[in-house]
């Protein structure tokens, strides 16, 4: 299957700092990629919809202020956490859907933050 | 919106043993429905996936089955090994949207 990239696999970072995790496609164009936040034992829970080139469609109840997501490129998505606190302190993944109708949904490693 | 649920939500087989888990979905226009398997600290990975189109798909010792009619779907592992072990989601996708069922942890025993 279609290889995504996701970095850093773990961050540890003080309140009130900000930290990037960038999700990439290696070997394919995404146009769309999700970010995905995962609390322990849970499922995985949709923040946002990225589209290359336009703005993020964000889930009812998360903060776009906070959560900061850019896309590039057709392989590239990032993913700020500005100001971050403890509550912030989660799994977060990306995934990207590769091309044609339904495309096949591939997901990152998983970036494991922890704010102290 | 679209609603899919997951059952069982813990499923403990002895090795060599098959594993079922079922999902149902509520919207009708859904017309895809991957399965991944998530091992502790690492993001899902599809493992076996079918489209609309069609009522089954196996690979090798794991399968899925598919009734538009009911709305659910099933995953399917025959012969369990202990590698098998992990939590495992499925989902519905429709309208450019993935929604997840909530997952089960199969747990397989030596």
């Amino acid at each position: 299957g279609a290889v995504v990239s996701q970095h850093p696999s773990r961050v540890i970072c003080k309140s009130g700092t900000s930290v990037k995790i960038e999700c990439r496609s290696l070997d394919f164009q995404a146009t769309t990629m999700f970010w995905y936040r995962q609390f322990p034992k849970q499922s995985l829970m949709l923040m946002a919809t990225s589209n290359e080139g336009s703005k993020a469609t964000y889930e009812q109840g998360v903060e776009k202020d906070k959560f900061l997501i850019n896309h590039a490129s057709l392989t590239l998505s990032t993913l700020t956490v500005t100001s971050a606190h403890p509550e912030d302190s989660s799994f977060y993944i990306c995934s990207a859907k590769g091309t044609g109708p339904p495309g096949e949904l591939f997901f990152g490693e998983g970036s494991r933050l922890t704010v102290l | 919106g679209e609603n899919v649920e997951q059952h069982p939500s813990t499923l403990s087989v002895q090795e060599g043993d098959s594993a079922v888990i079922k999902c149902t979905y509520s919207d009708s226009a859904s017309n895809y429905f991957p399965w991944y398997k998530q091992e502790l600290g690492k993001g899902p990975q599809l493992i076996i996936d079918i489209r609309s189109n069609v009522g089954e798909k196996k690979d090798q010792r794991i399968a899925v089955t598919l009734n538009k009619t009911a709305k659910h779907f099933s995953l399917h592992i025959t012969e369990t090994q202990p590698e098998d072990s992990a939590v495992y989601f499925c989902a519905a996708y429709n309208f450019n949207k993935f929604y997840f069922g909530s997952g089960t942890k199969l747990n397989v025993k030596p």
